[in-house]
């Protein structure tokens, strides 16, 4: 299908390292989308992404947190030097363009920090 | 600027009885206005959405949602509660432009046999 894909769906990995998580939106979509999602918890958004202006990078928590997007398409979420804190499912969502068209979310990368 | 609130953040019902979630909405601009359904270990799926027009929207699987400007609400109903309709339900609204949406916190939903 064309959806949105992420990769991994799951990673586990120890405190302190640094890890990368990969979006690949469904082709033609402008807007591009990170949230994380925490056990209990709603959607916080993270960053956004729309077409080639700079990204809102409004919801990051930290500066350990940081999201590419290389050509308008793929879009890579890297978090550094880990905390346990950052275990969370990190979704990632496209659309067409921004406000009145409806998000397509990935399943999601079920994060772990041991 | 645009915020949601969606009140009660479980709700239960029985298997048949009317499902009723509620999101308030604040916007400074005609908002657009959405509900996602999660399942399990799964994203978000696209349930309705109200950008223009008719203010009672229908959805997939028989929910329905009424756009109240007066009320700034757009509360979620469904007439008969359905096992399958077990899941975390998030309201989230946008404005115009390059406005990103908004998601509230979610309610998740119970069904009681």
């Amino acid at each position: 299908g064309a959806g949105v894909s992420q990769s991994p769906s799951n990673k586990v990995t120890e405190k302190g390292k640094d890890v990368e998580l990969r979006c690949d939106p469904i082709s033609g979509h402008t807007a591009l989308y990170w949230y994380r999602q925490s056990l209990g918890q709603g959607l916080e958004f993270l960053i956004y992404f729309q077409g080639n202006s700079a990204p809102d990078k409004s919801g990051l928590p930290s500066d350990r947190f940081s999201a590419e997007r290389t050509g308008g398409s793929v879009s890579t979420l890297t978090i550094q030097r880990t905390q346990q804190e950052d275990s969370a499912v990190y979704l990632c969502a496209s659309s067409l363009d921004s406000s009145n068209q409806p998000q397509h979310f990935g399943d999601g990368t079920r994060l772990s920090i041991l | 600027a645009q915020s949601v609130t969606q009140l009660g953040s479980h709700v239960s019902v029985s298997e048949g009885a009317l499902v009723l979630l509620r999101c308030n909405y604040s916007s400074s601009v005609p908002p657009y206005l959405f509900w996602y359904v999660q399942y399990p270990n799964q994203g978000l799926q696209l349930l309705l959405k109200y950008t223009t027009g008719a203010t009672l929207v229908k959805g997939i699987n028989g929910f329905e949602a009424e756009f109240k400007k007066s009320e700034t609400s757009f509360h979620l109903t469904k007439p008969s509660a359905h096992m399958s309709d077990a899941a975390e339900y998030f309201c989230a609204v946008s404005g115009s432009g390059d406005d990103k949406i908004i998601f509230g916190k979610g309610t998740r939903l119970h069904i009681l046999p």
